[in-house]
């Protein structure tokens, strides 16, 4: 299973600011299979990002992922209040790279 | 619409059994891999395994193989977990999820069901 590091484990930013999160898988991912989830309190995981930068058909634009090989981010441009919650990366492709990382919580001041 | 309706919340002692359900609908059931995924109170998301309803074909975490059993029943269009002797440590809230793309069981999970929270005490 590879294992993957997000940080920072809380990011505290104010309405409109660009917040920056950052994913580092411990095996390199083929072909990006690199996802983003946002998760609030009391509701599953939602996808925003897959194969590390592809938005889902319902994501704002104000996200954006980019990244290769171990490295990868989740920007999101203009933080609104709807933002706040756990993000999640999650590598994929084969069984033995599967895994989430431990997640990063966005707080809007 | 496509949707993942889980089954209801669930209260157990340890050494009982355990089924939860996924009924899915709105699309071709068979066509898509299912994916279980665990999150113990307060803590992050773990990939528990895979079922292909098609073929029945599944596929564990080695955490949690031998602990659960992941079976389908397409003429229902409805997934399962079981578990035939729960410990306080299953206590979590288990969520279904299907891929983004059909036939591919280690993709991105883009629908979600709500969750089922399974609670284990003496």
């Amino acid at each position: 299973e590879s294992v993957l590091t997000q940080s920072p484990g809380t990011l505290s930013l104010s309405a409109g600011e660009r917040a920056t999160l950052h994913c580092r898988a411990s095996q390199f991912a083929p072909s990006n299979y690199l996802a983003w989830y946002q998760q609030k309190p009391g509701q599953p995981p939602r996808l925003l990002i897959h194969r590390a930068s592809n938005r889902a058909t319902v994501t704002p634009d104000r996200f954006s992922g980019s990244g290769s090989g171990t490295d990868f981010t989740l920007t999101i441009s203009r933080l609104e209040p709807e933002d706040s919650g756990m993000y999640y990366c999650h590598q994929y492709g084969s069984s033995p790279l599967l895994g989430f990382g431990g997640g990063t919580k966005v707080e809007i001041k | 619409d496509v949707q993942l309706v889980q089954s209801g919340a669930e209260v157990r002692k340890p050494g009982e059994s355990l089924e939860i359900s996924c009924k899915t609908s709105g699309y071709s059931f068979s066509d898509y891999w299912i994916v279980w995924v665990r999150q113990m109170p307060g803590k992050g998301l773990e990939w528990m395994g895979i079922i292909n309803p098609g073929d029945s074909d599944t596929r564990y975490n080695a955490s949690f193989q031998g602990h659960v059993t992941i079976s389908a029943d397409t003429s229902i269009n409805t997934a399962y977990v079981r578990w035939s002797s729960l410990t306080a440590s299953d206590t979590a809230m288990y969520y279904c999820a299907r891929p983004v793309r059909p036939n591919w069981g280690f993709d991105a999970l883009e629908i979600w069901g709500q969750g089922t929270m399974v609670t284990v005490s003496s």
